[in-house]
């Protein structure tokens, strides 16, 4: 069975603030992919990262990073000096060998000016 | 990047009528095409996975008689929802594989329809 977890249902941060966004996941494929897709109050799904399970390197994009570890499953995603433009819900999703997107529940995140 | 055009945006129509949501790539060929329909604060859930030239596949549970899903070119997948009632009043996105890339992994997104039924 294929699950994506995000246990944190909305946080709230002050402006500048590091936040770290969790998501574990659960899958008996050896291959699948994570991704993690913002969405903002318009609707629309902003593709944000993609990582593939054999690759387990940390990436580092600008204010945005992610923690991959294969032996937790877990996929984190950490906002560094967070700003009010960072404010949105965001979402882990898993896309096992079947093709198939299993995606999370979302975590709003709400930045305080 | 790839585009994916979604419309309308909104829109909003009385009880029994039906309303079709089109769903378009924009820059690149898509065999398979999916919707999604997200309720308020929750997650998305797929509905349905479109192949060009054939019958879309239906998640358990919804209705394809209810949502018609055709996607009868390699650009464009339309949803149909017929005599909508209030409660399809939702978000319905959709999204679409390039076929040209490699891996073929990513969906790229619409920008999601939100339907009011009253």
């Amino acid at each position: 069975a294929q699950k994506v977890t995000q246990a944190q249902t909305e946080i709230s941060v002050v402006e500048k603030e590091d936040v770290t966004l969790d998501c574990v996941y659960e899958t008996r494929d050896t291959t699948y992919y994570l991704f993690w897709y913002k969405q903002p109050p318009s609707g629309e799904l902003v593709f944000l990262i993609r990582r593939n399970s054999f690759d387990e390197q940390n990436e580092i994009s600008g204010r945005y990073s992610w923690n991959f570890q294969k032996s937790t499953s877990s996929f984190n995603f950490t906002i560094t000096a967070s700003q009010v433009v960072d404010s949105a819900v965001y979402f882990c999703a898993l896309l096992n060998t079947g093709n198939q997107f299993y995606f999370g529940t979302g975590t709003s995140l709400t930045v305080i000016p | 990047g790839a585009v994916v055009s979604q419309h309308p945006s909104w829109v909003i129509c009385k009880s029994g009528t039906s309303v079709k949501i089109e769903c378009r790539s924009l820059d690149f060929q898509a065999t398979t095409m999916f919707w999604y329909r997200q309720f308020p604060k929750q997650s998305l859930m797929l509905m349905a996975t479109s192949n060009e030239g054939s019958k879309a596949t239906y998640e358990q549970g919804v209705e394809k008689d209810k949502f018609l899903i055709n996607h009868a070119s390699l650009t464009l997948s339309t949803l149909t929802v017929t005599s909508a009632h209030p409660e399809d009043s939702s978000f319905y996105i959709c999204s679409a594989r390039d076929r040209a890339r490699s891996p073929n992994t990513e969906a790229f997104f619409g920008q999601g329809t939100r339907l009011t039924v009253v």
